[in-house]
C-alpha cells in the first residue's frame, strides 16, 4: 500500500525567510510524487511534480523540492517565502509499480507567512 | 479555459434525502475522481474512473455511487445522506498517462461543501 505522511500541521515562517514544508512517502515501487497547493476557499492547484530524472524539480511560484530516496522524502521548498505563499500544502504519491491511478494524499500542512 | 466544474458549491440538506453533485470538465480527460476533504484527515478518494463505463472504488466509498456515462461527466450521488457525509467535496480529472508517462497531475474543481442535517 501506498501511503504519505506530512509530519507538520503547520509551518510558521517570517516573509523573507527560506521556508520547507516536509513530506515522507512509502511505496513499493517508484514513486511519482506531487505537491499541490490549496487557497482558502479555493480547490487544489498542481506545484509541481517528481516522475524520473533529475532529484530537484522546480515548480510554479518559485517553489521547488527535492526528491530523496534513501530517505523516502520530497520536502517542498522556497528560498524566500511571501505572504501569499500562506496556504495547505498537500504531499500526494503514486506507485508507479500499483496498477492503479490512485493518488495518496497527505493530511496537508498549513503554511503561515508572517510578516 | 480549461476547467473542473462541479455544482452545487454549497449545500444543506436532511439524513436521508437524495442528492447529486455534478462534475464536468473540458479538457477530454480520460481519469476523473472524487474525493472528500476532512479535517484532519486530508483528501480521501471516494470514487475514481479510468474512461467512460469504468469506474471503481476509492479509499471510502461507502454510501456513495458514481456513474461515467460520458467523457466529460462525472456525477456523485448520494442516496440516503447521513450526516457523517458532511464534508468538502473535489472532483479531479487527467489525462491517463500512456507507457512509463504515469506522472500526468490532476486538476481539481472548487469544490463543493455539503451539510447534512
Amino acid at each position: 500500500a501506498q501511503s504519505v505522511a506530512q509530519p507538520e500541521d503547520q509551518v510558521n515562517v517570517a516573509e523573507g525567510n527560506p521556508l520547507t514544508v516536509k513530506c515522507t512517502y512509502s511505496v513499493s515501487g517508484n514513486p511519482y510524487l506531487f505537491w499541490y497547493v490549496q487557497y482558502p476557499n479555493r480547490g487544489l492547484q498542481f506545484l509541481l511534480k517528481y516522475i524520473t530524472g533529475d532529484n530537484l524539480v522546480k515548480g510554479s511560484y518559485g517553489f521547488e523540492a527535492e526528491f530523496n530516496k534513501s530517505q523516502t522524502s520530497f520536502h517542498l521548498k522556497k528560498p524566500s517565502a511571501l505572504v501569499s505563499d500562506s496556504a495547505l500544502y498537500f504531499c500526494a504519491v503514486r506507485d508507479s509499480g500499483a496498477g492503479s491511478y490512485q493518488l495518496t494524499f497527505g493530511k496537508g500542512t498549513k503554511l503561515s507567512v508572517i510578516p | 479555459e480549461a476547467q473542473v466544474t462541479q455544482n452545487p458549491r454549497y449545500l444543506i440538506t436532511v439524513t436521508g434525502k437524495k442528492l447529486t453533485v455534478t462534475c464536468s470538465q473540458n479538457m477530454n480527460h480520460e481519469y476523473m475522481s472524487w474525493y472528500r476533504q476532512d479535517p484532519g484527515l486530508g483528501l480521501r478518494q471516494i470514487y475514481y474512473s479510468m474512461n467512460v463505463e469504468v469506474t471503481d472504488k476509492g479509499d471510502v466509498p461507502e454510501g456513495y455511487k458514481v456513474s461515467r456515462k460520458e467523457k466529460r461527466n462525472f456525477p456523485l450521488i448520494l442516496e440516503s445522506p447521513s450526516p457523517n457525509q458532511t464534508s468538502l467535496y473535489f472532483c479531479a480529472s487527467s489525462w491517463v498517462p500512456r507507457g512509463q508517462g504515469g506522472g500526468n497531475e490532476q486538476f481539481f474543481g472548487p469544490g463543493t461543501r455539503l451539510t447534512v442535517l
